[in-house]
């Protein structure tokens, strides 16, 4: 059965130090990997998403995700948080045509001035 | 704004009771899904609509149905509400070319 862990439920970064949300799936097939953003009383917002080639992916709001197979991992990474960063982030992975499409219970990320 | 739209906003009800939340997809995109957030189970999948068809359930309850219509808005009916039956309800869609989902803002149901 396919699922996603995402390890760490709440981290507390201060502004402008660096990120990583880790993120783990177990998958049947090909994985399509998703990184989603909610903020508090808000809908979730797709930062990022790989489906094949590269394995280091841009994302909006300066995030990037690496694809580690060996590891099946899809980590998030941010080189410098902003205060407006803070919010929960949810890792999720899919087939190619949408079905089993599968969320991670989310990580909480305060940020300290 | 992802355009996808949900109405209402905000519901409160009383146990026992039916309530609709409607949803509006992208201009085109012919999947809707349905999500429940609780704080005790997460992110939920419930069911999944593809131009008017149901294509895949989740954990739905037999109280809980779905449907999506021509215009391809759908709606997911909840009945014999209970407290347990608070949440955020999402609906998302999904275009055929992409594989991501564009989520609505959600419908906060509070039943007391």
């Amino acid at each position: 059965a396919q699922s996603v862990t995402q390890p760490d439920i709440h981290i507390t970064v201060s502004e402008g130090a660096s990120l990583e949300l880790r993120c783990n799936y177990s998958y049947g097939a090909t994985p399509y990997l998703f990184w989603y953003v909610q903020s508090p009383g808000q809908g979730l917002q797709l930062l990022l998403k790989y489906f094949s080639g590269d394995t280091l992916v841009q994302g909006i709001k300066g995030f990037e995700a690496e694809f580690k197979r060996s590891q099946s991992s899809f980590n998030l990474r941010k080189p410098s948080v902003h205060w407006s960063d803070a919010a929960e982030y949810f890792c999720a992975v899919g087939a190619w045509d949408g079905q089993n499409f599968v969320f991670g219970p989310g990580t909480r990320l305060s940020v300290l001035p | 704004d992802s355009g996808v739209t949900q109405t209402p906003k905000h519901l409160i009800t009383a146990t026992g009771q039916r309530v609709t939340l409607r949803c509006s997809p992208r201009s085109g995109d012919l999947s809707v899904y349905w999500y429940q957030q609780s704080l005790d189970q997460g992110l939920q999948f419930l069911i999944q609509y593809y131009n008017g068809e149901e294509r895949a359930k989740g954990n739905i309850l037999e109280r809980f149905s779905a449907q999506q219509f021509p215009d391809l808005h759908s709606e997911l009916n909840l009945s014999s509400l209970e407290l347990g039956d608070s949440a955020l309800y999402f609906c998302a869609s999904r275009a055929d070319s992409y594989n991501e989902q564009f989520f609505g803002p959600g419908t906060r149901l509070t039943v007391l």
